[in-house]
Protein backbone atom coordinates (compact mmCIF):
# COMPACT_ATOMS: atom_id res chain seq x y z
CA UNK A 1 0.00 0.00 0.00
CA UNK A 2 1.19 3.50 -0.74
CA UNK A 3 2.76 5.31 1.95
CA UNK A 4 0.80 8.87 2.11
CA UNK A 5 3.58 12.44 2.09
CA UNK A 6 1.97 15.31 3.41
CA UNK A 7 2.30 18.20 2.51
CA UNK A 8 2.04 17.81 -0.76
CA UNK A 9 4.19 20.89 -1.94
CA UNK A 10 5.63 23.32 0.27
CA UNK A 11 7.43 26.84 -1.05
CA UNK A 12 10.49 28.40 1.77
CA UNK A 13 12.67 31.17 1.50
CA UNK A 14 16.22 30.44 2.11
CA UNK A 15 17.10 29.48 5.61
CA UNK A 16 14.12 28.91 6.98
CA UNK A 17 12.60 25.20 8.29
CA UNK A 18 10.57 22.14 6.41
CA UNK A 19 9.30 19.32 7.65
CA UNK A 20 8.04 16.43 5.24
CA UNK A 21 5.96 13.78 6.78
CA UNK A 22 5.18 9.88 5.35
CA UNK A 23 3.06 7.43 6.85
CA UNK A 24 1.77 4.18 6.32
CA UNK A 25 -1.45 1.59 7.06
CA UNK A 26 0.97 -1.22 7.48
CA UNK A 27 3.73 -1.91 9.39
CA UNK A 28 7.07 -0.92 8.64
CA UNK A 29 10.59 -2.23 8.63
CA UNK A 30 12.05 0.68 6.86
CA UNK A 31 11.87 4.07 5.63
CA UNK A 32 13.93 5.41 2.53
CA UNK A 33 14.03 9.09 1.68
CA UNK A 34 15.02 10.15 -1.88
CA UNK A 35 15.70 13.60 -3.63
CA UNK A 36 14.56 13.87 -7.16
CA UNK A 37 15.52 16.92 -9.18
CA UNK A 38 13.25 17.44 -12.64
CA UNK A 39 14.38 15.02 -15.27
CA UNK A 40 16.89 13.75 -12.95
CA UNK A 41 17.07 10.19 -10.98
CA UNK A 42 16.24 9.81 -7.83
CA UNK A 43 19.35 10.55 -5.31
CA UNK A 44 19.29 8.72 -1.79
CA UNK A 45 19.21 10.41 1.04
CA UNK A 46 19.10 8.28 4.14
CA UNK A 47 17.42 4.66 5.61
CA UNK A 48 15.83 4.25 8.51
CA UNK A 49 15.35 0.88 9.59
CA UNK A 50 12.82 -0.47 12.52
CA UNK A 51 14.65 0.08 16.25
CA UNK A 52 16.61 2.56 14.85
CA UNK A 53 17.30 6.22 16.36
CA UNK A 54 16.88 9.33 14.37
CA UNK A 55 19.73 10.16 11.71
CA UNK A 56 21.48 12.87 9.78
CA UNK A 57 22.95 14.01 7.02
CA UNK A 58 24.24 17.62 7.11
CA UNK A 59 21.26 19.89 8.04
CA UNK A 60 18.53 16.89 6.80
CA UNK A 61 17.56 14.49 9.30
CA UNK A 62 14.61 12.25 10.15
CA UNK A 63 12.77 10.53 12.33
CA UNK A 64 10.99 6.54 12.17
CA UNK A 65 8.06 5.68 14.59
CA UNK A 66 7.62 2.14 14.39
CA UNK A 67 4.38 2.40 16.54
CA UNK A 68 2.63 5.48 14.30
CA UNK A 69 4.01 3.91 11.30
CA UNK A 70 5.40 7.19 10.44
CA UNK A 71 8.39 9.26 9.19
CA UNK A 72 9.64 12.86 9.51
CA UNK A 73 12.06 14.20 6.86
CA UNK A 74 13.48 17.72 8.79
CA UNK A 75 15.18 20.40 6.77
CA UNK A 76 16.97 22.47 8.80
CA UNK A 77 18.52 26.17 7.57
CA UNK A 78 17.44 25.35 3.71
CA UNK A 79 19.29 26.25 0.68
CA UNK A 80 18.55 26.61 -2.50
CA UNK A 81 20.05 23.31 -3.54
CA UNK A 82 17.48 21.62 -1.26
CA UNK A 83 15.40 22.36 -4.15
CA UNK A 84 13.08 19.41 -5.57
CA UNK A 85 10.67 16.52 -4.77
CA UNK A 86 11.28 14.55 -2.21
CA UNK A 87 9.99 10.67 -1.97
CA UNK A 88 9.40 8.34 1.17
CA UNK A 89 9.72 4.65 0.19
CA UNK A 90 8.40 2.18 2.44
CA UNK A 91 9.99 -1.62 2.63
CA UNK A 92 7.64 -4.25 4.72
CA UNK A 93 10.63 -6.16 5.58
CA UNK A 94 13.37 -8.83 4.24
CA UNK A 95 14.31 -8.31 0.95
CA UNK A 96 11.28 -6.37 -0.90
CA UNK A 97 11.37 -3.17 -3.46
CA UNK A 98 10.55 -0.02 -1.86
CA UNK A 99 6.34 1.12 -2.26
CA UNK A 100 7.22 5.04 -2.77
CA UNK A 101 4.53 8.11 -1.68
CA UNK A 102 3.20 10.08 -4.40
CA UNK A 103 6.19 12.96 -3.08
CA UNK A 104 6.69 16.63 -2.00
CA UNK A 105 7.54 19.36 -3.94
CA UNK A 106 9.56 21.60 -1.84
CA UNK A 107 10.68 25.00 -3.89
CA UNK A 108 13.61 27.26 -1.94
CA UNK A 109 12.83 30.67 -2.89
CA UNK A 110 16.06 32.92 -2.66
CA UNK B 1 32.26 4.27 -9.26
CA UNK B 2 30.41 3.84 -11.95
CA UNK B 3 26.60 4.49 -11.57
CA UNK B 4 23.46 2.44 -13.50
CA UNK B 5 23.33 2.73 -17.21
CA UNK B 6 20.19 2.60 -19.12
CA UNK B 7 19.72 3.27 -22.78
CA UNK B 8 18.03 5.01 -25.07
CA UNK B 9 17.34 8.13 -22.74
CA UNK B 10 14.27 8.72 -24.55
CA UNK B 11 11.88 6.69 -27.06
CA UNK B 12 8.94 7.62 -28.91
CA UNK B 13 6.88 4.60 -30.14
CA UNK B 14 3.22 4.67 -31.66
CA UNK B 15 0.59 2.86 -29.58
CA UNK B 16 1.03 -1.18 -30.42
CA UNK B 17 4.98 -1.00 -31.30
CA UNK B 18 7.08 -2.58 -29.00
CA UNK B 19 10.01 -1.26 -27.05
CA UNK B 20 12.97 -2.35 -24.86
CA UNK B 21 14.71 -1.23 -22.81
CA UNK B 22 18.42 -1.74 -21.27
CA UNK B 23 20.28 -1.40 -18.31
CA UNK B 24 23.28 -2.38 -16.73
CA UNK B 25 24.12 -2.12 -12.57
CA UNK B 26 26.73 -1.23 -10.47
CA UNK B 27 28.94 -4.34 -10.93
CA UNK B 28 28.46 -6.51 -7.61
CA UNK B 29 25.32 -5.41 -7.26
CA UNK B 30 23.04 -8.76 -6.75
CA UNK B 31 19.50 -6.72 -6.79
CA UNK B 32 17.96 -5.05 -9.34
CA UNK B 33 14.85 -3.20 -10.00
CA UNK B 34 12.84 -1.73 -12.76
CA UNK B 35 10.22 1.19 -11.69
CA UNK B 36 7.66 3.11 -13.64
CA UNK B 37 7.80 6.77 -12.85
CA UNK B 38 4.25 8.41 -13.99
CA UNK B 39 4.18 12.33 -14.46
CA UNK B 40 3.83 13.61 -11.05
CA UNK B 41 3.35 10.46 -9.05
CA UNK B 42 6.49 8.30 -7.39
CA UNK B 43 8.67 5.12 -8.91
CA UNK B 44 6.37 2.03 -8.75
CA UNK B 45 8.13 -1.08 -8.63
CA UNK B 46 7.30 -3.28 -11.55
CA UNK B 47 10.05 -6.05 -10.95
CA UNK B 48 12.58 -6.93 -8.84
CA UNK B 49 15.96 -9.49 -9.19
CA UNK B 50 18.03 -10.76 -7.02
CA UNK B 51 20.68 -12.13 -9.24
CA UNK B 52 19.01 -13.47 -11.99
CA UNK B 53 16.12 -14.97 -10.23
CA UNK B 54 12.14 -12.82 -9.89
CA UNK B 55 11.81 -11.88 -6.16
CA UNK B 56 9.13 -10.02 -6.98
CA UNK B 57 6.65 -9.32 -10.18
CA UNK B 58 3.60 -8.59 -8.84
CA UNK B 59 2.58 -5.01 -10.42
CA UNK B 60 4.20 -5.90 -13.80
CA UNK B 61 1.45 -5.96 -16.52
CA UNK B 62 2.37 -9.58 -17.82
CA UNK B 63 0.23 -9.80 -20.26
CA UNK B 64 2.74 -6.87 -22.05
CA UNK B 65 5.35 -6.36 -19.77
CA UNK B 66 8.40 -8.61 -19.80
CA UNK B 67 12.01 -8.06 -18.60
CA UNK B 68 15.04 -10.80 -17.80
CA UNK B 69 18.22 -10.67 -16.08
CA UNK B 70 20.77 -12.93 -17.98
CA UNK B 71 23.99 -14.28 -15.72
CA UNK B 72 22.69 -12.03 -13.05
CA UNK B 73 23.94 -8.39 -14.60
CA UNK B 74 22.58 -6.50 -17.48
CA UNK B 75 18.46 -6.43 -17.48
CA UNK B 76 16.08 -5.76 -20.44
CA UNK B 77 12.49 -4.71 -19.92
CA UNK B 78 10.44 -4.95 -22.71
CA UNK B 79 6.94 -3.58 -23.88
CA UNK B 80 4.46 -5.49 -26.46
CA UNK B 81 2.36 -3.93 -27.55
CA UNK B 82 2.72 -0.44 -25.98
CA UNK B 83 -0.47 1.42 -24.79
CA UNK B 84 -0.71 5.46 -24.74
CA UNK B 85 -1.02 5.29 -20.53
CA UNK B 86 2.82 3.18 -20.79
CA UNK B 87 4.11 6.88 -21.53
CA UNK B 88 6.28 7.30 -18.55
CA UNK B 89 9.93 7.56 -17.39
CA UNK B 90 11.55 4.03 -16.93
CA UNK B 91 13.57 3.70 -13.96
CA UNK B 92 16.33 0.51 -13.43
CA UNK B 93 18.07 0.76 -9.78
CA UNK B 94 20.33 -1.48 -8.29
CA UNK B 95 21.15 -2.30 -4.72
CA UNK B 96 24.28 -4.37 -3.13
CA UNK B 97 21.12 -6.85 -0.95
CA UNK B 98 17.46 -6.36 -1.42
CA UNK B 99 15.82 -3.25 0.99
CA UNK B 100 19.29 -1.85 0.97
CA UNK B 101 20.16 1.36 -0.52
CA UNK B 102 19.34 1.93 -4.08
CA UNK B 103 20.92 3.72 -6.67
CA UNK B 104 19.03 4.34 -9.49
CA UNK B 105 19.64 5.52 -13.46
CA UNK B 106 18.88 8.36 -15.48
CA UNK B 107 15.68 6.49 -16.82
CA UNK B 108 14.27 6.14 -20.41
CA UNK B 109 11.33 8.82 -21.04
CA UNK B 110 9.22 6.61 -22.98
CA UNK B 111 6.09 8.78 -25.26
CA UNK B 112 3.44 6.59 -26.74
CA UNK B 113 1.68 8.16 -29.31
Amino acid sequence: QQPVQSPQAVILREGEDAVINCSSSKALYSVHWYRQKHGEAPVFLMILLKGGEQKGHEKISASFNEKKQQSSLYLTASQLSYSGTYFCGTGGGGADGLTFGKGTHLIIQP
Amino acid sequence: EAGVAQSPRYKIIEKRQSVAFWCNPISGHATLYWYQQILGQGPKLLIQFQNNGVVDDSQLPKDRFSAERLKGVDSTLKIQPAKLEDSAVYLCASSLGGGGRAFFGQGTRLTVV
